[in-house]
């Protein structure tokens, strides 16, 4: 059974801190994808990675920063978190014509 | 760009009804078309998809067809069940190597008993 697993369900962290949500595939997949999924938006490409060490911005980069040193670990990275970083985050690795998502990741930031 | 738009929400039926919810969307090129469904507090799963024009895709007695003609790929299901209640979201992806996707804003369904 294919697997994508994400560090964390439920998160919560203060302005200004360093968070790091960590995500995990066991498919050997080559892309992995970072989502935030906020109501009334739906789901917006924060990054995505087409290989190790490879990082091609998405649609909503700012704020946000990424690490892939291994195939099947792709991290998110907030360097300093603000209120409007709270979200649901979504991580999604594919293979041919489908993506797969882990459980996401429910981050508050006060 | 891509986009997608799809029906607003939120959608309320009873059991065993009739459900459309629309889907169309603008892309360049040719591009595959999905429906993922977002159970509550789960997170996206693919629910069915169709990679070129007239293609039906369907499971669990969902079914979608590419429209072309009309860059539509709206979802129906014969008879919902109190189960079906979730999220849906119609995306499209433009393959130039790495499958990115492009989502709608999501319907929210609630089916009641």
């Amino acid at each position: 059974d294919v697997k994508v697993t994400q560090s964390s369900r439920y998160l919560v962290k203060r302005t200004g801190e360093k968070v790091f949500l960590e995500c995990v595939q066991d498919m050997d997949h080559e892309n992995m994808f970072w989502y935030r999924q906020d109501p009334g938006l739906g789901l917006r490409l924060i990054y995505f990675s087409y290989d190790v060490k490879m990082k091609e911005k998405g649609d909503i980069p700012e704020g946000y920063s990424v690490s892939r040193e291994k195939k099947e670990r792709f991290s998110l990275i907030l360097e300093s978190a603000s209120t409007n970083q709270t979200s649901m985050y979504l991580c999604a690795s594919g293979g041919r014509d489908t993506q797969y998502f882990g459980p996401g990741t429910r981050l508050t930031v006060l | 760009g891509n986009s997608v738009t799809q029906m607003e929400g939120p959608v309320t039926l009873s059991e065993e009804a009739f459900l459309t919810i629309n889907c169309t969307y603008t892309a360049t090129g040719y591009p595959s078309l999905f429906w993922y469904v977002q159970y509550p507090g789960e997170g996206l799963q693919l629910l069915l998809k169709a990679t070129k024009a007239d293609d039906k895709g369907s499971n669990k007695g969902f079914e979608a067809t590419y429209r072309k003609e009309t860059t539509s790929f709206h979802l129906e299901k014969g008879s919902v069940q109190v189960s079906d209640s979730a999220v849906y979201f119609c995306a499209l992806s433009t393959y130039f190597g790495n499958e990115k996707l492009t989502f709608g804003t999501g319907t929210r369904l609630t089916i009641i008993p």
